[in-house]
């Protein structure tokens, strides 16, 4: 059973940036495509975006389209979320979560991490 | 986008009861839709996807149907471990869209 531990969660400020880490184990992290799902302070789940096996194909949500970018490392085993002029609604509980079966783009989310907390606020 | 709305947003059943949770997408996604439980302070469960697969490790009494634009989730014979957020989720196309979420409580 594989694993994923989010970490770089933090306070932010308005128009300010943070980059998140999923350190991946207990599977062949390159043959699987990642995605990123937020959770904001008691409301339900948003896919944030998503990544193919070998990171030649990035997918992402509306609402973050441009100001965020996915990416891995299949060598260190980890995938990163870089996010730039930060929001009050980019406010949420980060989930790092990995693709069943597909290397090509993530259509549905078996493993998923404990979550990393991002709060931007002044 | 395609729009995933669930109902009942809320409701309240007894251990053993047999509770049905309904997703309708906004367009036909066949049956690109995937069900998960979420419990307070945890990650997503996955539990089914297609429509209708078991996740392996998921237990019978969870069931899945449809294909289009019209789900359900069955839940047989209530647990107490059952109680919980429940999710669909779309992947026909992107960007992926979830439902808003239906809570299951114990009456």
């Amino acid at each position: 059973e594989g694993q994923l531990l989010e970490s770089g969660g933090g306070l932010a400020q308005p128009g300010g940036s943070l980059r998140l880490s999923c350190a991946a184990s207990g599977f062949t992290f390159s043959d699987y495509a990642m995605g990123w799902v937020r959770q904001a302070p008691g409301k339900g789940l948003e896919w944030v975006s998503g990544i193919s096996a070998s990171g030649g194909s990035t997918y992402y949500g509306d609402s973050v389209t441009g100001r965020f970018t996915i990416s891995r490392d299949n060598y260190k085993n980890t995938l990163y979320l870089q996010m730039n002029s930060l929001r009050a609604d980019d406010t949420a509980l980060y989930y790092c979560a990995k693709e069943p079966w597909s290397e090509d783009a993530p259509d549905a989310f078996d493993i998923w991490g404990q979550g990393t907390m991002v709060t931007v606020s002044s | 986008d395609i729009q995933m709305t669930q109902s009942p947003s809320s409701v309240a059943a007894s251990v053993g009861d047999r509770v049905t949770i309904t997703c309708r997408a906004s367009q036909d996604i066949g049956t690109w839709l995937a069900w998960y439980q979420q419990k307070p302070g945890k990650a997503p469960k996955f539990l089914i996807y297609t429509a209708s697969s078991l996740q392996s490790g998921v237990p019978s009494r969870f069931s899945g149907s449809g294909s289009g634009t019209d789900f359900t989730l069955t839940i047989n014979s209530l647990q107490p471990e059952d109680f919980a957020t429940y999710y669909c989720q779309h992947s026909k196309t992107f960007p992926i869209t979830f439902g808003q979420g239906t809570r299951l409580e114990i009456k």
